[in-house]
């Protein structure tokens, strides 16, 4: 089973400001068909999750494009270039290469 | 509009069996994987396992495999997470949620609103 690692794991920012949160797999996610199967969640608070990113870099319709996400291998970033107060909850990484499935255990940013 | 409704909340006593439901609708429900979460209290998120309705094709998550049945009716476009003998360590809200692609196994972008079980004697 593929090991997802989130930092930090509490982020305090100030609205304006960029955040990042990095995820980090025990494992290559490169599929051979050359894909990282890597998403990007959020979950506000008593709110289901939501999709922000999918296959490491692809941002899901309506998101805002200040939420970005990169990297390969193990190594990815989730950047929000300039943090809003709607955007406090807890984001989730979660790889879809190899079953089971795993997520991150969550990173939760909150507003200064 | 593409949905899923799950089933309301549940109490049960441990040993007790418990089947819950998530209905999707505003789409071809054969033709997309159904995925199931846990959310433990004030805890992350698990990735329990999924199915695909078309062929009823199941993965589940080591972690669960002999803890619950996935299961759908096609005929109502509906899938199901099971128990058989609850214990209180399953106290936890359970999600449904489908991808954004047919044939996708991932990339969630529609979820259920969630059905929260809790197991106390």
């Amino acid at each position: 089973e593929i090991v997802m690692t989130q930092s930090p794991l509490s982020l305090p920012v100030t609205p304006g400001e960029p955040a990042s949160i990095s995820c980090r797999s025990s494992q290559s996610l490169l599929h051979s068909d050359g894909y990282n199967y890597l998403d990007w969640y959020l979950q506000k608070p008593g709110q289901s999750p939501q999709l922000l990113i999918y296959l490491a870099s692809d941002r899901a319709s309506g998101v805002p494009d200040r939420f970005s996400g990169s990297g390969s291998g193990t190594d990815f970033t989730l950047t929000i270039s300039r943090v809003e107060a709607e955007d406090v909850g807890v984001y989730y990484c979660l790889q879809a290469t190899q079953s089971p499935y795993t997520f991150g255990q969550g990173t939760k940013l909150e507003i200064k | 509009e593409v949905q899923l409704v799950q089933s309301g909340a549940e109490v049960k006593k441990p040993g007790e069996s418990l089947k819950i439901s998530c209905k999707g609708s505003g789409y071809s429900f054969t033709n997309y994987w159904i995925a199931w979460v846990r959310q433990m209290p004030g805890k992350g998120l698990e990735w329990m396992g999924l199915i695909y309705p078309g062929d009823s094709n199941t993965r589940y998550s080591p972690s669960f495999q002999a803890q619950v049945t996935i299961s759908v009716d096609r005929s109502i476009s509906t899938a199901y997470l099971q128990w058989s003998s609850l214990k209180a360590s399953d106290t936890a809200m359970y999600y449904c949620a489908r991808p954004l692609l047919q044939g996708a196994g991932s990339y969630y972008n529609t979820w259920g609103q969630g059905t929260l079980v809790t197991v106390s004697s």
